[in-house]
């Protein structure tokens, strides 16, 4: 099966810097990659995602990259803020009975000091 | 308008007792999850349904069992509860049918087994 490492497990960064998490994923066959922000005591939801097709996607301050390659993503919070600091979630997913089943990562936990 | 909903939010109860935890949604999605996050915040799928039909059981004790009586709801009944059963349970819906799209997470039910 898929197999999603993510690190690091932890990230802490000054108010304003930028943080990267980074993740790589096994089977090739994977073509859907979520990235999911949980916050502390609340649902995961998402916040960006990346298909296979594409290279690089970007949503304000929050961007993600795909090496299908090298097979790897990556995420990239700039000018951060106290509010990003919660636990992110990456996650590949492959199309199993009609449906996008996702494997995700073992978590970020991103601090932003003010 | 609740996307998803669980009940209970909370759960505590004794070890060999047995208990259901319920899901709705009314987002009118194909498929539904269950997914199980521990102590260390890993978010490991359980149960996938796609209308109706289980299309994923990720190794889990026999003791875990999903029903899904109509495409808007999957319950999940665990029997014989054990220590290690304590997590908060995620119930999850998304589009399925072959499409991308994300996974829209329910409030969670925290389980503790005494």
């Amino acid at each position: 099966g898929e197999n999603v490492e993510q690190h690091p497990s932890t990230l802490s960064v000054q108010e304003g810097d930028s943080a990267v998490i980074k993740c790589t994923y096994s089977d090739s066959a994977s073509n859907y990659f979520p990235w999911y922000k949980q916050e502390l005591g609340k649902r995961p939801q998402l916040i960006i995602d990346i298909r296979s097709n594409v290279g690089e996607k970007k949503d304000q301050r929050i961007a993600v990259t795909l090496n299908k390659t090298a097979k790897h993503f990556s995420l990239h919070i700039t000018e951060t803020q106290p509010e990003d600091s919660a636990v992110y979630f990456c996650a590949a997913s492959i199309e199993t009975g009609g449906s996008y089943i996702p494997t995700f990562g073992r978590g970020t936990s991103l601090i932003v000091h003010p | 308008d609740t996307a998803v909903s669980q009940t209970p939010k909370y759960l505590v109860t004794q070890m060999g007792n047995d208990k259901s935890i319920k899901c709705e949604q009314n987002l009118g999605h194909d498929t539904m999850y269950w997914y199980k996050q521990d102590s260390k915040k890993f978010l490991k799928i359980m149960f996938s349904y796609n209308n109706k039909e289980l299309i994923i059981n990720e190794t889990v004790p026999n003791r875990f069992s999903p029903k899904s009586p109509d495409k808007a709801h999957l319950n999940l009944h665990i029997n014989s509860l054990e220590l290690g059963d304590s997590a908060v349970y995620f119930c999850a819906s998304s589009q399925g049918s072959g499409t991308y799209y994300e996974q829209y997470f329910g409030p969670g039910t925290r389980l503790t087994v005494t």
